[in-house]
């Protein structure tokens, strides 16, 4: 399977809202509602931020929000502080093509997000 | 609250198996989930490698599929991960996580393995 497609990187002011895109195929992201979202600061291990497309794991902040269009999946970071400049991906669940259609997940490219 | 932290040679030679143990803390691997191995190459994004069922069920990526082995040992509350015939394309840092229903919620914090003679 391919990776998700994501923008390589997204820019924004302290305050501003911006949005994560992550495109995928009626296999993976249009199909299920399986998708997550973690986020990575440099030398450190992701952290999940979003799961099933929309919800947020306790302890995650409301400034993060998740949803999901078609076979394109999203990411909405509001009210941009410093600390949310990180890598940013995203991850489906699919079955894979071969003939057992096994459980698989595929991430996206990824998205460096930049304060400005 | 779940640890995960893998342990494992930091420098494997081409064409040789990359072997990676993953001990887990502060919960069963035999009880429920599902555990898997994410890696990333150096600058570059995450790849899911495969997965392992508290019953030892596996799924596997299908580009690896050929060259991966997971396996759990539930007497020491670990897995590991075997990955044969590796190349320089092969290095990166590893990841063992634990699934959450169908996402990623805890994660160790990654050991790089490097392929080189």
């Amino acid at each position: 399977q391919s990776a998700l497609t994501q923008p390589a990187s997204v820019s924004g002011s302290p305050g501003q809202s911006i949005t994560v895109s992550c495109i995928g195929t009626s296999s993976d992201v249009g199909g299920y509602n399986y998708v997550s979202w973690y986020q990575q600061h440099p030398g450190k291990a992701p952290k999940l931020l979003i799961y099933d497309v929309s919800e947020r794991p306790s302890g995650v902040s409301n400034r993060f929000s998740g949803s999901k269009s078609g076979n394109t999946a999203s990411l909405t970071i509001s009210g941009l502080q410093a600390e949310d400049e990180a890598d940013y991906y995203c991850n489906s669940y699919t079955t894979s093509s071969t003939y057992d259609r096994s459980s698989t997940y595929v991430f996206g490219t990824g998205t460096k997000v930049t304060v400005l | 609250q779940v640890q995960l932290q893998e342990s494992g040679p930091g420098l494997v030679k081409p064409s040789e198996t990359l072997s990676l143990t993953c001990a887990v803390s502060g919960g069963s691997i035999s009880r429920s989930n599902w555990w898997s191995w994410v890696r990333q190459a150096p600058g570059k994004g995450l790849e899911w490698i495969g997965e392992i069922s508290h019953r030892g069920n596996t799924n596997y990526n299908p580009s690896l599929k050929s060259r991966v082995t997971i396996s759990m040992d539930q007497s020491k509350n670990q897995f590991s991960l075997n990955l044969s015939s590796v190349t320089a394309a092969d290095t990166a840092i590893y990841y063992c996580v634990r699934n959450g229903e169908k996402y990623f919620d805890y994660w160790g914090q990654g050991t790089l393995v490097t392929v080189s003679s």
